[in-house]
This record gives C-alpha cells, sequence and structure tokens, in this order.
C-alpha cells in the first residue's frame, strides 16, 4: 500500500527565507509524487509533479522539489519565500497507469506560516 | 483555462437526509474522482469512476454512498443517509485518460455540514 508521511505539521518562516518542505512516501514500484497548495477556504493547486527523469523538478510559484529514490523522499523547497505562500502544502503520490483507478494517496499536509 | 466545478459550495444538511454533491469534471477528461478531508486532517480517497463504472473504491465508501454520471457532463456523489461524521470538504477531480502521467484536477471543493 502506498502511504506517504509530512513530518512536518507547522512551519514558521520570515518573508524571504528559504523554505523547505520535507515529504517521505512509500509505495512498491516508481511512484508518481506530487505537491498540491491548498489555500483557506480553496481548493487544490497543482505546484508540482515528478513522473520520471530529472529528480529536480521546477513547478510554478518558484517552488521546485527534488526526488530521492535511496531515501524515499520528495522534499518541496523555495529559495525565498513570499507573503503570499502562507498555505497548507500536501505532498501525494500516485500509482503508475496500470488501468487501475490511480487514486493518490495525500500527506497530513504542512501549514506554512509567513511573518512579515 | 478549463477548470472542475462543484455545487454546492457549502450544503448544510440535517443528520439522516440525503445529499447529492455535483460536479462537472474537464469537458475531455474520462476519469473521475472523489475525495474528502475532515477539518484538520489530510486528504482521502473515496472512489475512481471510468466508463460509467465505480473502478476502486475505499473502505471509507460504504453503502451510504453511490457515484452517477447522469449526463455528459456531471458527476455526482449521493450520500444516502447523512451521519455527523460525513462532515468534511468533499473534492472532486478529473484526469485526461489519453494522458500518460497520473495528474488529477481538483475542484474548488463542497463544504458538507451535518448537524
Amino acid at each position: 500500500a502506498q502511504s506517504v508521511t509530512q513530518p512536518d505539521i507547522h512551519i514558521t518562516v520570515s518573508e524571504g527565507a528559504s523554505l523547505e518542505l520535507r515529504c517521505n512516501y512509500s509505495y512498491g514500484a516508481t511512484p508518481y509524487l506530487f505537491w498540491y497548495v491548498q489555500s483557506p477556504g480553496q481548493g487544490l493547486q497543482l505546484l508540482l509533479k515528478y513522473f520520471s527523469g530529472d529528480t529536480l523538478v521546477q513547478g510554478i510559484k518558484g517552488f521546485e522539489a527534488e526526488f530521492k529514490r535511496s531515501q524515499s523522499s520528495f522534499n518541496l523547497r523555495k529559495p525565498s519565500v513570499h507573503w503570499s505562500d502562507a498555505a497548507e502544502y500536501f505532498c501525494a503520490v500516485g500509482a503508475a497507469l496500470t488501468g487501475g483507478g490511480n487514486k493518490l494517496t495525500f500527506g497530513t499536509g504542512t501549514q506554512l506560516k509567513v511573518e512579515l | 483555462e478549463p477548470e472542475v466545478t462543484q455545487t454546492p459550495s457549502h450544503q448544510v444538511t440535517q443528520m439522516g437526509q440525503e445529499v447529492i454533491l455535483r460536479c462537472v469534471p474537464i469537458s475531455n477528461h474520462l476519469y473521475f474522482y472523489w475525495y474528502r478531508q475532515i477539518l484538520g486532517q489530510k486528504v482521502e480517497f473515496l472512489v475512481s469512476f471510468y466508463n460509467n463504472e465505480i473502478s476502486e473504491k475505499s473502505e471509507i465508501f460504504d453503502d451510504q454512498f453511490s457515484v452517477e454520471r447522469p449526463d455528459g457532463s456531471n458527476f455526482t456523489l449521493k450520500i444516502r443517509s447523512t451521519k455527523l461524521e460525513d462532515s468534511a470538504m468533499y473534492f472532486c477531480a478529473s484526469r485526461r485518460l489519453a494522458s500518460s502521467y497520473n495528474e488529477q484536477f481538483f475542484g474548488p471543493g463542497t463544504r458538507l455540514t451535518v448537524l
């Protein structure tokens, strides 16, 4: 069974500081990995995704993530955080396309607070 | 840019009542999903739907839940007899079958409150 762990429930950073949100996954094969962001009262917006190839993937809003198979991790990073980045961030793992439903399994989320 | 839409944005109901949550997936998408998020908890998979049948469902998706694609555009989630613990945000998502990636596009959600 696939699972995702986000060890940090809350993170507070100062505006302009760098950010790293941790994500560890468990999956028996090569995973499809995603980061979503959810602002208060809003839906889930895809930040970036990893399927194969280059292990460093770029996303929207200046975010990037690095897939490390040896560590089963897919950490999200941003060099300089903006106040508008305050939101909840979810890491998710999906199964490869094998004809099944290909559900996403989400982590518990990390709430990011940005101090001005 | 096409997007998934959901109605209503907020639904309040009495325990034991039936509710239907509606979703309009992106028009050329063929795989549909429902997820839910209880307040303060993670997003959980409920069900996936393809070719007019359920392809996968979670243990949460018991006999009180059903899904339907009544026409060419809507995708609905019905809860027959709501319980207090059904209070949650319900997200619909869709995926383009031809896509080689498992990218799902999510709607804004329907907040269901069961009193």
